[in-house]
């Protein structure tokens, strides 16, 4: 199984409310990750958790906030967003170690009212 | 910094043709350098690493890849396009900073005409 879900698919959400993202794997990747992706752009790095602990965070706004319960689970919790913080949002995960590919999910389209 | 450039925006070739998109990068120390494509609405999906050896890589989907290390290039070929391979690829480089972060270039969308 080399799938990563994310949920949900699409996401309208105003600028007052809270949402979280979900995102499960079961490949018992140690590396998961959260990236931000504007249309015909790359995907920015958000964050990075590594055996369940956050690594990286790329400065991104308070009003994201990553958790890692387990494993095989991420979320994204959003709450007070800015129009601008409309994007596709993508999970991936990997194994350890600096040369092992990264596996993405289909990715949830958020939309900031 | 590490870096990878994409220096086409968008490249077109006819079905059956062979395609070639282009990638150069700048890195120190060692090149792992990916290629991904991403389908529209779709989440991205690896195609082929390299990491060591061979300069020559093969990955999904019939395409492959030809490291050159003295001219810092990691182009993406498959020798017959098909339309279905219609998408946007990016070239990416492992940032030996931050060994979980990868650094994307632009993307360059393939356009395959029937």
């Amino acid at each position: 199984d080399t799938e990563v879900t994310q949920t949900p698919k699409h996401l309208v959400m105003g600028m007052t409310n809270k949402k979280s993202l979900k995102c499960e794997q079961h490949m018992g990747h140690r590396a998961m990750y959260w990236y931000k992706q504007k249309a015909k752009k790359p995907p920015e790095l958000m964050f990075v958790y590594s055996y369940e602990k956050l690594s990286i965070n790329e400065s991104v706004p308070s009003r994201f906030s990553p958790e890692c319960p387990n494993s095989s689970l991420l979320n994204l919790h959003l709450h007070a967003l800015q129009p601008e913080d409309s994007a596709l949002y993508l999970c991936a995960s990997s194994r350890q170690g600096e040369t092992n590919e990264q596996y993405f999910g289909p990715g949830t389209r958020l939309t900031v009212t | 910094a590490q870096s990878v450039a994409q220096p086409e925006d968008q490249v077109n070739v006819a079905e059956g043709n062979p395609l070639t998109v282009k990638c150069t990068y700048s890195v120190s120390g060692n090149p792992y350098l990916f290629w991904y494509v991403q389908y529209p609405n779709r989440g991205l999906q690896f195609l082929l690493k390299y990491i060591t050896g061979d300069n020559l890589v093969k990955g999904s989907y019939g395409f492959e890849a030809e490291f050159n290390k003295s001219q810092t290039s990691f182009h993406l070929k498959k020798p017959s396009a098909l339309v279905s391979d219609s998408a946007l690829y990016f070239c990416a480089v492992r940032d030996p900073t931050g060994f979980q972060k990868l650094v994307f270039g632009t993307g360059t969308r393939l356009l395959v005409s029937p």
